[in-house]
Order: C-alpha cells, then sequence, then structure tokens
C-alpha cells in the first residue's frame, strides 16, 4: 500500500504571505495527486490536482507542483487570505478501479492576521 | 440540491447498539466510499463499493458493513458499538474509481458512542 507523509503538520503564516505544503509518498506507479481542503466542521473538497504526466498545475493562487523522481507534490498557496485557513489533505493515488483515497495526515494551515 | 447527503448528521448511542448511516448521491456516479475522520482528523478509507466490486481496508472491523440498496446509495452498518467507534464519518462517490478524479464528500455523521 501507498505510505504518504505530509510535512509540516502546522503551518502558521501571516496574512499575504506564501504557504508550501509537501506531500511524499512510496508508491512509484501513483498517478494522481489530488489535494483537499477542509475547513473547521466542513466536508473535505478538492481544490486542485495533477496528474503524472504534468510537473506543474495553477489555479489562481494556489498550484501543485510534481517531482516524479524524487517522490513528492507540494501545494503552494500564495498571497494567503483569512479564508484559507483548513487542514490540507494530499492523497496520491497508485491504484486502480474501485479503491479509495489514501490521505496524508493533513496539514493545519492558519493564517495569522 | 445536495450532491451527497448523509443521515443523520449527529448519532449519539450507547455501546454494544447498533446503527446505520444513510447516504445517498444524485450526482450519477458508480462508485462510492465510506471514510472515517478521528479526534486527530486523519483521514481514512474504510470501503469502495461500485456496481461490480466492494474492496475492503483490512483495518475495519467486521462489525462495520455497507450495503448498496442500488447506485444511488451506500449505507452504513455498524453492529455492537464501541467507544473507539465514536468520529466523523463521511460518505462520498466518484465518477469511476479513486484515480478518475474528484471525490465528492458528503457532509459527514458525527458519531459519539457513550
Amino acid at each position: 500500500g501507498e505510505n504518504v507523509e505530509q510535512h509540516p503538520s502546522t503551518l502558521s503564516v501571516q496574512e499575504g504571505d506564501s504557504a508550501v505544503i509537501k506531500c511524499t509518498y512510496s508508491d512509484s506507479a501513483s498517478n494522481y495527486f489530488p489535494w483537499y481542503k477542509q475547513e473547521l466542521g466542513k466536508r473535505p473538497q478538492l481544490i486542485i490536482d495533477i496528474r503524472s504526466n504534468v510537473g506543474e498545475k495553477k489555479d489562481q493562487r494556489i498550484a501543485v507542483t510534481l517531482n516524479k523522481t524524487a517522490k513528492h507534490f507540494s501545494l503552494h498557496i500564495t498571497e494567503t487570505q483569512p479564508e484559507d485557513s483548513a487542514v490540507y489533505f494530499c492523497a496520491p493515488y497508485s491504484g486502480g478501479g474501485a479503491d479509495g483515497l489514501t490521505f496524508g495526515k493533513g496539514t493545519h494551515l492558519i493564517i495569522q492576521p | 440540491d445536495t450532491a451527497v447527503s448523509q443521515t443523520p448528521k449527529y448519532l449519539v448511542t450507547q455501546m454494544g447498539n447498533d446503527k446505520s448511516i444513510k447516504c445517498e448521491q444524485n450526482l450519477g456516479h458508480d462508485t462510492m466510499y465510506w471514510y472515517k475522520q478521528d479526534s486527530k482528523k486523519f483521514l481514512k478509507i474504510m470501503f469502495s463499493y461500485n456496481n461490480k466490486e466492494l474492496i475492503i481496508n483490512e483495518t475495519v472491523p467486521n462489525r462495520f458493513s455497507p450495503k448498496s440498496p442500488d447506485k444511488a446509495h451506500l449505507n452504513l452498518h455498524i453492529n455492537s458499538l464501541e467507544l473507539g467507534d465514536s468520529a466523523v464519518y463521511f460518505c462520498a462517490s466518484s465518477r469511476g474509481g479513486g484515480g478518475a478524479g474528484i471525490q465528492y464528500f458528503g457532509a459527514g455523521t458525527r458519531l459519539s458512542v457513550l
């Protein structure tokens, strides 16, 4: 099975600064790399994903970069805002068929005003 | 309309009881899941199911069983509840398997076992 490590577990940044969260995985067959955001008391929601044939993807203030050789991918958030405060989960996927996601342990991002 | 809905939102019960959580999706997805989120926010897959197969995470006790009356529903039955079952349970669905793309989550059911 996939071993997933996510760092840091807690990240506190000043509003307007950038935040980077890193996810390392063990299975070299992983081919799909999503990031989910979970606000306090809410459901997890996909915010960005990338497939193994792409090195980087950007959507406004958020981006994901993938290093398949080193087996890690990162979430980048620029110009952070209070609504970015949440827990972020990576979930690298390597299986086939009807199986679920193996989530990292989450990163609690705190945006300081 | 809510894409993935689960009921109840809160469930408080005594140890040893049997309980069920219902999940319905109106997205036309063919794969549904149950996840458990513990007090440390760790989110763990329990089951995935499409019309062809049920995949069970080997760490899930056999007191937990998913039941799917049709493609739009995947209910979770729990027998002989234990204190350690207290958690938030999320239902989710996707078009295709786990790597096929977006998984849509329900709002969660907070289970408290006393």
